[in-house]
């Protein structure tokens, strides 16, 4: 079945980054684009980025300059980085498979980020 | 971007009663749009696609409804198992974006 599990850190401090690695089974990353998706109590859920089957990316414009999305396919995975993490990052990061069009079918499980010094 | 509008945060809710969720896009999304269930600590279920398209094994008292601007989910004869955040997200143009969801509580 479809899977998509996250390792990540936590907590960051103030500047620093974030790299979460979404590790996905039961469907090929060629084959499916794979999102990211954040939820705060303040900003609610926020579109972030996404990392086309064909490996091509988009990202949304408020987070583009310091934002990456890649992938390796042989290994299933694909991977987020974001820089200059700020107190206001402070959120709940998802990736999520595509599914018929640019909405979300499978979730994996969240990586909750705290940003604090 | 694309703002949607989710006129109510919180519904109350009886249990066997019949619930409509509302969602406004600024602009016409051709019914681009999805519904999303999410109970706390999980990450949010795929409920709807295409604004009227049920997911397999959603629940047939679960439907979507809608055109143009303007988007309906309905649940009939609530379950216990339905109290939860419900959110819409467009996917007509990018960014992608979600509602703020609106939260069901019981009476």
């Amino acid at each position: 079945q479809v899977q998509l599990k996250q390792s990540g850190p936590g907590l960051v401090q103030p500047s620093q980054s974030l790299s979460i690695t979404c590790t996905v089974s039961g469907f090929s990353l060629t084959s499916y684009g794979v999102h990211w998706v954040r939820q705060s109590p303040g900003k609610g859920l926020e579109w972030l980025g996404v990392i086309w089957r064909g490996g091509s990316t988009d990202y949304n414009a408020a987070f583009m300059s310091r934002l990456s999305i890649t992938k390796d396919n042989s290994k299933s995975q694909v991977f987020f980085k974001m820089n200059s993490l700020q107190a206001d990052d402070t959120a709940i990061y998802y990736c999520a498979k595509r599914g018929g069009g640019n909405y979300f079918d499978y979730w994996g499980q969240g990586t909750t980020l705290t940003v604090s010094s | 971007d694309i703002q949607m509008t989710q006129s109510s945060s919180y519904l109350s809710v009886s249990l066997g009663g019949r619930v409509t969720i509302t969602c406004k896009a600024s602009d016409h999304i051709n019914n681009w749009l999805a519904w999303y269930q999410q109970k706390p600590g999980n990450a949010p279920r795929l409920l709807i696609s295409g604004a009227t398209s049920l997911e397999t094994g959603v629940p047939s008292r679960f439907s979507g409804s809608g055109s143009g601007k303007d988007y309906t989910l309905s649940i009939t004869s609530l379950q216990t198992e339905d109290v939860a955040t419900y959110y819409c997200q467009q996917y007509w143009s990018t960014p992608l974006t979600f509602g703020a969801g609106t939260k069901l509580e019981l009476k």
